[in-house]
């Protein structure tokens, strides 16, 4: 399978613990985004990197959380102190962006739903 | 922030065409309009991308007008498994990356 793959798939924690999250993009694609999505609403984006770089950050993504995608290939997102409000999926894409071209497709993984106590 | 606006949920029975229309009035040159599909419990699933006219794959069309202020997902003779939320997006980036903005989505539900 080529697609965008999330581990783990489910998660449960409770309130006040870390948890660290991995997704492993398409492996040609050089960008990488993280959404999360709350029950009944779309996803809200939360940051995005080029390659290694995070370029964006949603205000959304408070100091507890941090993502990291080193040598440019997975990343990972970390949550720190976790509150029942991350309760969530969260939602790994990846696509492959060309300089100047605006038309850029994004392809999901499956997600990860946490669930804090 | 170029947001979308699309009907909350639709119905409709197995075989029949579903379109589904979504209001984009900020659409920024440059942007293409991306409708994605999400069942639950699953990541979204991309369906079609388009910049204007229309455009035709094996799943759906999408019309575009000249004015670009809007789109309409075609689904032809749609069956159960259609039943799902369908997303309407515009890119809101810079010149580097198109950052979505997904809205509640068309919860389509397909009666048999």
């Amino acid at each position: 399978d080529t697609g965008v793959s999330q581990d783990p798939r489910h998660k449960i924690t409770k309130r006040g613990q870390n948890v660290t999250f991995r997704c492993d993009p398409i492996s040609e694609h050089n960008r990488l985004y993280w959404y999360r999505q709350t029950l009944g609403q779309g996803p809200e984006f939360l940051t995005y990197f080029q390659n290694e770089a995070q370029l964006e950050k949603s205000r959304l993504l408070s100091d507890r959380f941090s993502a990291e995608r080193p040598k440019g290939s997975f990343s990972t997102l970390e949550i720190q102190r976790t509150e029942q409000g991350d309760s969530a999926m969260y939602l790994c894409a990846s696509s492959l962006g060309l300089p100047g071209f605006r038309e850029e497709t994004q392809y999901f993984g499956p997600g990860t739903r946490l669930l804090v106590l | 922030l170029a947001k979308t606006t699309q009907p909350i949920s639709m119905d409709s029975y197995e075989g029949q065409e579903v379109n589904i229309t979504c209001s984009h009035n900020n659409i920024a040159t440059n942007d293409y309009i991306t409708w994605y599909q999400q069942f639950p419990s699953q990541g979204p699933r991309f369906i079609i991308q388009g910049y204007k006219t229309k455009v035709t794959n094996e799943v759906a069309s999408l019309f575009i007008p000249a004015d670009r202020k809007s789109s309409t997902l075609s689904l032809p003779r749609v069956s159960l498994s259609d039943t799902a939320v369908y997303y309407c997006l515009v890119g809101d980036g810079g010149d580097n990356f198109n950052k979505f903005y997904f809205g509640s989505g068309t919860k389509l539900n397909v009666k048999p």
